[in-house]
């Protein structure tokens, strides 16, 4: 297994446009989230799936933001319309439903320019 | 609220023990994280411990929590160059928005040689 793994690990846009990024989990793990990481903060959570179904969303998932994660297998987190507030390190991170441990890919850095 | 705070920096000599602090405001957690993020990096799951622990200890690190304070620490003997990062505590919670972490802003770990 290797672990959560995100792609690209960096992407540098121009404000206003759309952004894709990918996640790929731990293939036995139901529950997929996305954080967000400014610098020098802790990650903020974004939301959350469980298999295909979005749980749960944050308030900082502006309707600028979509995720899907459509077989319940890999996610996708899309951004529209960027602003360079977006610029931040996104997170994704990987659990069994009722698992204690919570696994993070490497991230991917968006900086919007 | 969810409030988790930590202080931002701590420094130690090689060869000594780090104690790493971190306070929460929630007495519903469930579990408590300890996070390790190296730069440019994702986050690195350290340990954990339920809540209705009082220690965990795991090869040179040891967590201790106590309820009646919302105190949580985190111990790491024998310091080496390569705990150098920024350690974040977390915790899950039961109520509300349940099944997300939430993160402190993290305490930057330096090592001298």
């Amino acid at each position: 297994d290797t672990g959560v793994s995100q792609d690209p690990r960096h992407k540098i846009t121009k404000r206003g446009q759309n952004v894709t990024f990918r996640c790929d989990p731990i293939s036995e793990h139901n529950r997929l989230y996305w954080y967000r990481q400014t610098l020098g903060q802790g990650p903020e959570f974004l939301t959350y799936f469980q298999n295909e179904a979005q749980l749960e969303k944050s308030r900082l998932l502006s309707d600028r933001f979509s995720a899907e994660r459509p077989k319940g297998s890999f996610s996708t987190l899309e951004i529209q319309r960027t602003e360079q507030g977006d610029s931040a390190m996104y997170l994704c991170a990987s659990s069994y439903p009722q698992g204690a441990e919570a696994f993070f890919g490497q991230g991917t850095r968006l900086t919007v320019v | 609220g969810e409030d988790v705070e930590q202080s931002l920096f701590l420094s130690v000599r090689e060869g000594d023990s780090s104690v790493i602090n971190c306070t929460y405001t929630d007495s519903s957690s469930t579990y408590l994280y300890w996070y390790k993020q190296e730069p440019g990096a994702g986050l690195q799951l350290l340990t954990y411990i339920f809540s209705n622990m009082d220690m965990k200890q795991d090869q040179r690190l040891t967590v201790l929590l106590n309820k009646k304070d919302k105190h949580l620490s985190l111990r790491i003997a024998d310091t080496q160059t390569g705990d150098s990062a920024i350690y974040f505590c977390a915790e899950k919670l039961t109520t509300g928005s349940a099944r997300q972490l939430t993160f402190g802003s993290g305490t930057q770990l330096t090592v001298l040689p």
